[in-house]
């Protein structure tokens, strides 16, 4: 089955970029959309990418994700930090059989 | 504007089976997937399953034995059932529409609820 896995944590300073990377085992991470979400505690997670690399309507083009077949992997970046950046980031895909997977989640700091 | 509602009790003892409903307003449940996803304590998001608006569903398979997911049409309504409820059951439920692109690849979950916080006591 699709374990996705991410980095416990990554942080950076405001106004640079950080990209969160989600690596896929026990399957195809290109074979299925990949989704990436916002989640402040206490709040509704919020879409911030769908169908790999697309932004719903709303979402700042800072924000921007990307698929490598090679590395079987997806990566978010995100530019021009700011401090409401601070979040978990959460990728997500499917397995064979379309079960919804998440990734651990990453923690994002804002220096 | 499309809203969805988490509800349920705060509180479920050990043992005991979780109910929870999610109420779609702005949008019919007609022709949709809705979804059931959590957040354990300490843990990260968890997809728990999915319902069509027909009633077919898909659950977590770690989750399988112990999940009822059924819609209410004439409410606009879709529900949650998790059986032998445990301490490791603690977290926030979120209800959700998932989107299915037409080629039938799921693209995530496009809606929110703002979730619902279930404790269970010993």
């Amino acid at each position: 089955n699709l374990v996705l896995t991410q980095p416990r944590s990554v942080s950076g300073s405001p106004g640079k970029t950080v990209t969160i990377s989600c690596v896929g085992s026990g399957g195809n991470i290109v074979t299925k959309f990949v989704q990436w979400y916002q989640h402040r505690p206490g709040s509704a997670p919020t879409t911030i990418i769908y169908k790999d690399s697309e932004r719903p309507a709303g979402v700042p083009d800072r924000f921007s994700a990307s698929i490598d077949s090679s590395s079987n992997s997806a990566s978010l970046s995100i530019s021009g930090l700011v401090t409401d950046d601070e979040a978990d980031y959460y990728c997500q895909s499917y397995d064979l059989d379309n079960q919804g997977v998440f990734g651990g989640g990453t923690k994002l700091t804002v220096l | 504007q499309v809203q969805v509602v988490e509800s349920g009790p705060g509180l479920v003892k050990a043992s005991e089976t979780l109910s929870l409903t999610c109420t779609v307003s702005g949008a019919q449940l007609n022709r949709q997937y809705w979804t059931w996803i959590r957040q354990t304590a300490g843990k990260g998001l968890e997809w728990i399953g999915r319902i069509f608006s027909t009633g077919t569903a898909e659950h977590n398979p770690s989750l399988r034995s112990r999940v009822t997911m059924s819609v209410d049409i004439s409410e606009n309504q879709f529900s949650l059932q998790l059986s032998s409820i445990s301490a490791a059951d603690t977290g926030v439920y979120f209800c959700g529409r998932e989107s299915r692109e037409s080629n039938s690849f799921f693209s995530g979950v496009a809606l929110w609820g703002a979730g619902t916080t279930v404790s269970v006591s010993s």
